[in-house]
């Protein structure tokens, strides 16, 4: 079957740190992999994506690659600042169905 | 940008009352999704809808629940007789392209209180 699992939060980082925030997956088939982000009191907003191995998505200075042989999509960033702070979701789209399978979320603080 | 836009933000409801949860998704998309997330716990597919009928169901989705476009803006989720685990957060997504490197574009979620 298709599942996403998740680094356990909360995050707790000073600004200017290096964010890495694991996720792996098992999935049927050739999934894309997504990293959505949730800004306190918002709605999930699509961060990256990549729809094939070895693809790498960037946006707002975070990055994750899609490794195949380890069925991961970890997302990293070299710099966090405060207004990065927000619960990161990872996710995975199978080709076989429509729906999105989610990662149960990780919380990131950035202190100053 | 356009936006997903859901209503209420947060609707209480006593146990075993009818809730309606409303969606507007954005204008020139095709499908339609409704998740939910219990609190401390995964985000969870419901349904998806295409074409005025449900495309995909998961087991969650049972009679009790239904979902609706009954006009062209519109895309409603409905619980019929809600129970205290139906307490969540509801999240409404639409896209507008099929194929699994499309993004679902999501709306800031309806929390739903069953008391």
């Amino acid at each position: 079957g298709n599942s996403v699992t998740q680094m356990e939060g909360p995050v707790t980082l000073s600004e200017e740190a290096f964010l890495t925030i694991n996720c792996t997956y098992t999935a049927t088939g050739y999934p894309s992999l997504f990293w959505y982000v949730q800004y306190p009191g918002e709605g999930l907003q699509l961060l990256l994506k990549a729809t094939k191995a070895d693809d790498k998505g960037s946006n707002k200075g975070f990055e994750a690659t899609y490794r195949k042989e380890t069925t991961s999509f970890h997302l990293e960033k070299g710099s966090v600042q405060v207004s990065d702070s927000a619960v990161y979701f990872c996710a995975l789209r199978s080709n076989t169905g429509n729906q999105f399978y989610f990662g149960t979320g990780t919380s990131l603080t950035v202190i100053p | 940008e356009p936006e997903v836009t859901q209503t209420p933000s947060h609707q209480v409801t006593q146990m075993g009352q009818e809730v309606i949860l409303r969606c507007v998704p954005i204008s020139n998309h095709l499908y339609f999704y409704w998740y939910r997330q219990i609190l401390g716990q995964k985000v969870e597919f419901l349904v998806s809808f295409y074409n005025n009928e449900i495309s995909e169901k998961s087991e969650i989705f049972d009679d009790q629940f239904s979902v609706e476009r009954p006009d062209g803006s519109n895309f409603t989720l409905k619980i019929r007789s809600t129970k205290l685990e139906d307490s969540a957060m509801y999240f409404c997504a639409s896209s507008d392209l099929q194929g699994n490197n499309q993004p679902q574009h999501f709306g800031d979620g309806t929390r739903l209180s069953i008391l």
